[in-house]
């Protein structure tokens, strides 16, 4: 069945640095994909997405390119704030439609001063 | 201002007693969904509705019933609650078109003893 891997469940950085999270998908479908931002005690909310191949998304100093060939929607900020510490949810739905979103396991970001 | 709104925030049930969460959205969608999410797990789908008065199954629908009375409401019932079903429980809408954004609710923290 369709499903969305994610890697790292923790990632721990100091502010300024780069972060990269990995996101890796299977599915049948044309896929279409998520990023969610979980800060602690408040609800997931929607960081950015993509359905086209090879194009950058970005929002809020965060990007993401959907790579079809390799099934990836990986995570990317140049230089990552004490704001950005939260959980990070990657998603996947399709372009048939039908179907609810499927999330991976998270990954936490914590960055330190 | 749109929204999703959970209650209660939080409960302590006891086992093999019966828990009701409830949900309420005023962002006029037509797709609801319960999740569960515990550590290491993600977010996990346990039902969903795309119309009144019809409930779907997600994922992990073992021991958990949904209701939706009206666009609106959205209900998860735990008849006979356990141990393992403490959890943190999120509620989210949708357009009727799939791939759309989810808003969620800002979650349900039930223990079970």
């Amino acid at each position: 069945g369709d499903s969305v891997t994610q890697t790292e469940g923790l990632v721990t950085l100091t502010k300024g640095l780069p972060v990269m999270l990995n996101c890796t998908y299977q599915t049948t479908y044309s896929p279409f994909l998520f990023w969610y931002v979980q800060h602690l005690n408040e609800a997931p909310k929607l960081l950015l997405k993509s359905s086209t191949d090879n194009k950058r998304t970005e929002h809020q100093g965060f990007y993401a390119t959907l790579h079809k060939s390799s099934s990836s929607f990986h995570l990317q900020k140049s230089s990552v704030q004490l704001s950005d510490s939260a959980l990070y949810f990657c998603a996947l739905s399709d372009l048939q439609g039908g179907r609810a979103l499927i999330f991976g396991t998270g990954t936490t970001v914590s960055v330190s001063p | 201002e749109a929204a999703v709104t959970q209650s209660p925030r939080s409960k302590v049930a006891v086992t093999g007693g019966k828990v009701t969460l409830s949900c309420h959205q005023t962002n006029n969608h037509d797709y609801m969904y319960w999740y569960r999410q515990d550590t290491g797990h993600g977010l996990r789908l346990i039902h969903y509705s795309y119309v009144a008065d019809s409930t779907e199954k997600g994922d992990i629908p073992d021991g958990y019933k949904a209701s939706r009375p009206s666009q609106e409401n959205f209900s998860l019932i735990l008849e006979l609650a356990s141990l393992s079903q403490t959890a943190v429980y999120f509620c989210a809408s949708s357009e009727r078109t799939t791939n759309s954004d989810y808003t969620f609710g800002s979650g349900t923290r039930l223990l079970v003893i």
